[in-house]
């Protein structure tokens, strides 16, 4: 139990064009959602926390307009990155959580590298 | 600041020895703590949880972490480590209760055959 898939899981891009990630939990509704980055050998530094049909809240520093995230169903929730520059290369991993037993846990995905040209 | 800090960024055994990964945590009030683990190449995954109750918590593969609250600290431990446990661990903790996690920096452990 408690299976949550991203895709795609590695993506390259040129500079100036968006590009769009995908959340989902595989066999649990997931009424909150994560959205970390995680830079080479460091630790994960969270971006934003969104809930099932309200908007994220993104930590401080983090540019909402930049990266949009939509948690729109309880199993999926999308992060686009507008307008990517080299600088937004990284690898951005989404955790899920949910309700009884998948409460108080974060579950996570296998991550999206991306690779802004 | 609520932080959480591993001290041994690095660790390197053989196979069979005795393994104990250190986290601390700043804050003294009521916590929720994790360990993940991060094998090479793949997604970070649960390894053991504590909540309340029996500060010395079980995971999977082995691994074992005690919760001390006077020490503010939540060690991993494994009696015999293998090769396969070659990862990175990263430590976690639940200031809020709201099942927001702030991790420590990782420590990456290579196990020697």
């Amino acid at each position: 139990g408690a299976v949550v898939s991203q895709h795609p899981s590695w993506v390259i891009c040129k500079s100036g064009t968006s590009v769009k990630i995908e959340c989902r939990s595989l066999d649990f509704q997931a009424t909150t959602m994560f959205w970390y980055r995680q830079f080479p050998k460091q630790s994960l530094m969270l971006m934003a926390t969104s809930n099932e049909g309200s908007k994220a809240t993104y930590e401080q520093g983090v540019e909402k307009d930049k990266f949009l995230i939509n948690h729109a169903s309880l199993t999926l929730s999308t992060l686009t990155v507008t307008s990517a520059h080299p600088e937004d290369s990284s690898f951005y991993i989404c955790s899920a959580s949910g309700l009884a037993e998948y409460r108080k846990t974060q579950y996570f995905g296998p991550g999206t590298r991306l690779l802004v040209l | 600041a609520q932080s959480v800090s591993q001290h041994n960024h690095h660790v390197i055994l053989s196979e069979a020895a005795s393994l104990e990964l250190g986290c601390n945590y700043s804050y003294g009030g009521t916590v929720n703590l994790f360990w993940y683990v991060q094998y090479p190449g793949q997604h970070l995954q649960l390894l053991l949880k504590y909540f309340s109750g029996d500060p010395l918590v079980k995971g999977i593969k082995g691994f074992e972490a005690e919760f001390i609250k006077s020490k503010f600290s939540f060690n991993l431990r494994k009696p015999s480590v293998q090769w396969s446990d070659t990862a990175e661990y990263f430590c976690a903790v639940d200031y809020s209760a709201g099942n927001m996690l702030t991790f420590g920096g990782g420590t990456r452990l290579m196990v020697k055959p």
